[in-house]
């Protein structure tokens, strides 16, 4: 499987930037990085993808480091919605299915 | 952007029943689509995968005559939770990608859940 590791759990103060770390050393070279989140009791919710480049969107920013193997997930002003279990993955070229880890449990706190 | 909805949202049976969920890409065609169960405090676990027009492949560990798929059109895929144990209580979680595009360059869009509870 497509493993990647992240911190259980993590806290962020309300307004304040959030930074998810995830580890993926295995990625090969055409695999993206995927972000979702999963709100208690809904189905996860894609956020943002990315191959090598740092991307950005409405809702977050990507960065990559330039030999892959970790990225950060950024949240510029973490808000109490924010609060959500947050998975990183990155799906293999060689079958197509999307596998979990336990991903990151993130508080953000008034 | 694209939208996966899920039926029923909750459901309650018996034990011996069965139960039908449904998975429809509303704005979208979906060759493939995806179920997940989810127990509580742990992360979705892959039960199998559902191709439009052929048979699903089931993960390892997931007995295919009890958890039936069909996936009869481009955007809709049924699972069967046949004769329900108690056990069977979870978190069922499905999910499709746009199109014919391999899920490692197209983001997954996911329904919001069913919860299944067998009494």
């Amino acid at each position: 499987d497509a493993k990647t590791t992240q911190p259980p759990s993590m806290d962020c103060a309300e307004g304040r930037a959030a930074n998810l770390p995830c580890n993926h050393s295995t990625i090969s070279g055409n695999e993206y990085v995927y972000w979702y989140r999963q709100i208690h009791s809904q189905g996860p919710q894609y956020i943002i993808h990315g191959l090598k480049n740092n991307e950005t969107n409405e809702m977050a920013s990507l960065i990559i480091t330039e030999d892959r193997k970790s990225s950060t997930l950024i949240l510029p002003h973490a808000t109490l919605r924010d609060t959500a279990v947050y998975y990183c993955i990155f799906p293999k070229t060689s079958y197509d299915k999307v596998i979990f880890g336990p991903g990151t449990s993130l508080s953000v706190i008034p | 952007g694209a939208v996966v909805s899920q039926h029923p949202s909750r459901v309650i049976c018996k034990s011996g029943t069965s139960v039908k969920i449904e998975c429809r890409s509303l704005d979208f065609q979906a060759t493939t689509m995806f179920w997940y169960r989810q127990f509580p405090k742990q992360s979705l676990m892959l039960m199998a995968t559902s191709n439009e027009g052929s048979k699903a492949t089931y993960e390892q560990g997931v007995e295919k005559d009890k958890f039936l798929i069909n996936h009869a059109s481009l955007t809709l895929s049924t699972l069967t939770v046949t004769s329900a144990h108690p056990e069977d209580s979870s978190f069922y979680i499905c999910s499709a990608r746009v199109g014919s595009h391999s899920s490692y360059n197209s983001p997954l869009h996911f329904g919001n859940g069913t919860r299944l509870t067998v009494t």
